[in-house]
């Protein structure tokens, strides 16, 4: 089973400010298998980034996902109100593993 | 408009088996290039993915659970069941289903989900 790591649990950070999310596997995941989803409290998680790079329908262009092999990072280039929340990576192998989230709250 | 809707017991007791059912309209369960899978996640905890299944009846299961878990498609009614045996105080969780594309390798669509209690 891929573990997926991400880092750090929490960023505290203001309205406006840039946020650079982390996820690391234990082994080499497809880029094509990586995605990212975004969780605000009381809702289901919401589709962000698929293909470790392309946006899902309706997602604005400041969020953005880059990497292959074992890392990746998603990136929030300036962080709107709504965007404060909990971001999940996971990845899509044949036993598909989430990682344990990063909060991104506001300082 | 694509939607996923759970439905099930809100309290079991420890030793029962759960029962789960996921509608779905918008798509068919017959299509090829998706599937359903079942997500849960324990209160304050991360997501943990569970089982999926495909049209062609192709299915998987986490591997730490794949002994209690059995998943099933009804293509005509539009549902998928998910059955958990054994169920203790640590299945406790919010139970998504959310569909996958293959052409995307994601969840894309997920159900609002519904939360289960383990308790005697």
């Amino acid at each position: 089973e891929i573990v997926l790591t991400q880092s750090p649990g929490t960023l505290s950070l203001s309205p406006g400010e840039r946020a650079t999310l982390s996820c690391r596997a234990s082994q080499s995941v497809s880029s094509s298998y990586l995605a990212w989803y975004q969780q605000k409290p009381g809702q289901a998680p919401r589709l962000l980034i698929y293909g470790a790079s392309s946006r899902a329908t309706g997602i604005p262009d400041r969020f953005s996902g880059s990497g292959s092999g074992t890392d990746f990072t998603l990136t929030i280039s300036r962080l709107e109100p709504e965007d404060f929340a909990v971001y999940y990576c996971q990845q899509y192998g044949s036993s598909p593993t989430f990682g344990q989230g990063t909060k991104v709250e506001i300082k | 408009q694509v939607t996923l809707k759970e439905s099930g017991p809100v309290l079991v007791k420890p030793t029962e088996t759960l029962t789960l059912t996921c509608t779905v309209s918008g798509f068919s369960l017959s299509n090829a290039r998706m599937g359903v899978s079942w997500i849960r996640q324990p209160p304050g905890k991360a997501l943990e993915w569970l089982a999926h299944i495909f049209s062609n009846d192709e299915k998987s299961y986490s591997t730490s659970l794949k002994s209690r878990l059995t998943i099933s498609k009804d293509t005509s009614k539009s549902q998928v069941v998910l059955t958990m045996t054994n169920m203790d105080p640590v299945d406790t969780a919010t139970y998504y289903c959310a569909r996958i594309t293959r052409v995307l390798d994601a969840f894309d669509i997920w159900g609002q989900g519904t939360m289960v209690t383990v308790s005697s």
